[in-house]
């Protein structure tokens, strides 16, 4: 069945740090994977998405993903963390046909230091 | 462009009392799905409606929730009667339904229901 797999619950980086969220998905076919921001009492919000092509995907708030399909792995990277990057991180992977609904991993809540 | 609208944004109920919620999708977004957040997990598909006709609903308790999309537009979600492990945070969202923009899902802000 598919699954998603974020190994961190909780992640605690400094500011200005740099930033590495996991993702390990289970999926037989071509994945179209995402990445999705909650901060409290919000919806989710896409930071970025990868659908076919270019394995490195940029997104917005200056956060980036790697699709390694050989690992079957999206991780999240963000070179330099800012405070109001503290939210809940979801990894969503969308069943092949489309429009398929979304199959999200628990999440993985950021704390940032000052 | 407006988002997805979903109210109320709170709600409070006893068990076994009913509970209804409304979500509103972005205009001309063909596909409409509600899903569950339980505290501590990510959210998990309920149903999904392809404008009026229901395309997956597995995972929705059929006992005592339904969902209707009748004019292929908005959508009510209701819960009838309501346990305690039905509290949780009600998420719609919306997408085009066809191209790639089918695979994209905008999300509405979400009812948070306590069911005490």
């Amino acid at each position: 069945a598919q699954s998603v797999t974020q190994p961190d619950i909780h992640i605690t980086v400094s500011e200005g740090a740099s930033l590495e969220l996991r993702c390990n998905y289970s999926y037989g076919a071509t994945p179209y994977l995402f990445w999705y921001v909650q901060s409290p009492g919000q919806g989710l919000q896409l930071l970025l998405k990868y659908f076919s092509g270019d394995t490195l995907v940029q997104g917005i708030k200056g956060f980036e993903a790697e699709f390694k399909r050989s690992q079957s792995s999206f991780n999240l990277r963000k070179p330099s963390v800012h405070w109001s990057d503290a939210a809940e991180y979801f990894c969503a992977v969308a069943l092949g046909y489309q429009g398929g609904k979304l199959i999200f991993g628990q999440g993985t809540e950021l704390s940032v230091k000052p | 462009e407006a988002g997805v609208a979903q109210s109320p944004r709170y709600k409070i109920i006893e068990k076994r009392q009913s509970v209804a919620f409304w979500c509103n999708p972005i205009s001309g977004h063909a596909t409409l799905y509600w899903y569950q957040q339980i505290l501590g997990q990510g959210p998990k598909l309920l149903i999904q409606f392809q404008n009026n006709g229901v395309v997956d609903d597995s995972q929705l308790p059929k006992d005592r929730f339904s969902a209707e999309r009748l004019k292929g537009v908005d959508s009510t979600l209701k819960i009838q009667p309501a346990k305690l492990e039905d509290s949780a945070v009600y998420l719609c969202a919306s997408s085009l339904g066809r191209g790639q923009g089918a695979n994209e899902q905008f999300f509405g802000p979400g009812t948070r229901l306590t069911v005490l």
